[in-house]
């Protein structure tokens, strides 16, 4: 079993859905990121979050650390939202370092 | 700010050779990560570095190494290459002070393919 697993692995929306990925994750950490990948590679820092939620325009994030889960959601999904969505886990190895553990990605395909 | 930039964007290599990336991070960021990403695998750490230190290092064999310079820029080494390495190399860099806020820029990748 993965440290990090995500759901689904394909999400097809049509345009103006409300939409949800999800991430469960195993180990110990100190931050959950969510992260966009486009087309070509390039990857875009969405959201870090240790607890709580946190917006940005139509992009919300969540965590539940008791329940070791984290949601990301995409209001009044837009053909320019499809991308590849990665949930990623700042372990905690014991000090002050930065090591990642993703899970597979969401590929998203938001239709016209 | 000038993002991180990596270098070269694009490499072929055959079995056997060795091969050296470049990442330079944001101004000011002290902290290096290297990830490998494959269709089978997905994204992996390879190893992090600190102020010229390996602060940390992921499940891949000593073929693969890195260092850091003191201006903070970071190389990537892969000896003996193998098919399997074919793959894209991203590095990310960070303040590196704190990893529960610490935001990771990610830089555009070498796509590495391996003949």
């Amino acid at each position: 079993k993965n440290e990090v697993e995500q759901s689904p692995q394909n999400l097809t929306a049509q345009e103006g859905e409300f939409i949800t990925i999800n991430c469960s994750y195993s180990v110990g950490i100190s931050a959950l990121h969510w992260l966009q990948q486009h087309p070509g590679g390039g990857i875009v820092s969405l959201f870090m979050l240790s607890s709580g939620k946190k917006k940005h325009g139509r992009l919300i994030a969540t965590i539940n650390i008791q329940e070791k889960h984290s949601s990301l959601h995409i209001t009044a999904s837009h053909p320019r939202d499809s991308a590849v969505y990665i949930c990623a886990a700042s372990t905690l190895p014991g000090g002050a370092t930065n090591k990642l553990i993703f899970g597979t990605g969401t590929l998203l395909a938001v239709q016209p | 700010k000038a993002g991180v930039t990596q270098t070269p964007r694009y490499l072929i290599k055959t079995r056997g050779q060795q091969v050296t990336l470049s990442c330079s991070p944001i101004s000011g960021h002290r902290s290096v990560s290297w990830y490998q990403q494959t269709p089978g695998q997905g994204l992996q750490f390879l190893f992090e570095y600190f102020s010229e230190t390996q602060r940390n290092k992921g499940n891949f064999p000593g073929r693969f190494s890195g260092r850091q310079f003191s201006n903070s820029r970071s190389e990537m080494n892969v000896s003996t290459l193998e098919l399997g390495d074919s793959a894209l190399y991203l590095c990310a860099s960070s303040l590196g002070t704190d990893p529960s806020t610490d935001t990771q820029y990610f830089g555009p990748g070498t796509r590495l393919t391996v003949l």
